[in-house]
């Protein structure tokens, strides 16, 4: 099956600072990608569509200048976390669709001190 | 809006039992239903879709058919292992224009035990 990646697997930052995270399509491209946040014991919560080569489209609650998303190519998204802060310490997860299934990253875990 | 709307956990069986995780879904028009499921550790998998009414998506032992009639897409598996532990998701696709944004379900924590 399709193959995403996502790097890095786990971050630890200080409160202030901001994450880049990269979500890649290995053997496939995508034009759309998705960013998710997960919470413990919890759904996963569809934070914004990434569009290659235009803007990101965020969903409702979600701050586009505090998550800035940016698909730069068709394997390629990342999702920047800017200004951090405690409360956005998360599992965030990116997928990417193919031959009409959705396949997923393994996950990014932040942690904001 | 759509939503779904899966059984609470977590869920604990013994192996070789029968297992059924309940999902129910809100939408307009004619989505597209999804289980995924998540290893310990790993990043979601897909495990099984149905993509029309009455359709039956199977993978790994593991069954859902898509009941329009009832709005469901229930998860069952004859006998499980102690393999099969992990968070099952239940998701459905709007096909109407959404473009494969998927909506899931809660989670349900699957524990099997020898």
């Amino acid at each position: 099956g399709a193959v995403v990646s996502q790097h890095p697997s786990w971050v630890i930052c200080k409160s202030g600072t901001s994450v880049k995270i990269e979500c890649r399509s290995l053997d496939f491209q995508a034009t759309t990608m998705f960013w998710y946040r997960q919470f413990p014991k919890q759904s996963l919560m569809l934070m914004a569509t990434s569009n290659e080569g235009s803007k990101a489209t965020y969903e409702q609650g979600v701050e586009k200048d505090k998550f800035l998303i940016n698909h730069a190519s068709l394997t390629l998204s990342t999702l920047t976390v800017t200004s951090a802060h405690p409360e956005d310490s998360s599992f965030y997860i990116c997928s990417a669709p193919t031959w009409g299934t959705q396949y997923f990253g393994p996950g990014t875990r932040l942690t904001v001190l | 809006g759509n939503s779904v709307t899966q059984m609470e956990g977590p869920v604990t069986l013994s192996e070789e039992a029968f297992l059924t995780i309940n999902c129910t879904y809100t939408a307009t028009g004619y989505p597209s239903l999804f289980w995924y499921v998540q290893y310990p550790g790993e990043g979601l998998q897909l495990l099984l879709k149905a993509t029309k009414a009455d359709d039956k998506g199977s993978n790994k032992g593991f069954e859902a058919t898509y009941r329009k009639e009832t709005t469901s897409f229930h998860l069952e598996k004859g006998s499980v292992q102690v393999s099969d532990s992990a968070v099952y998701f239940c998701a459905l696709e709007n096909s109407g224009g959404s473009n494969y944004k998927l909506t899931f379900g809660k989670g349900t924590l699957l524990t099997v035990n020898p």
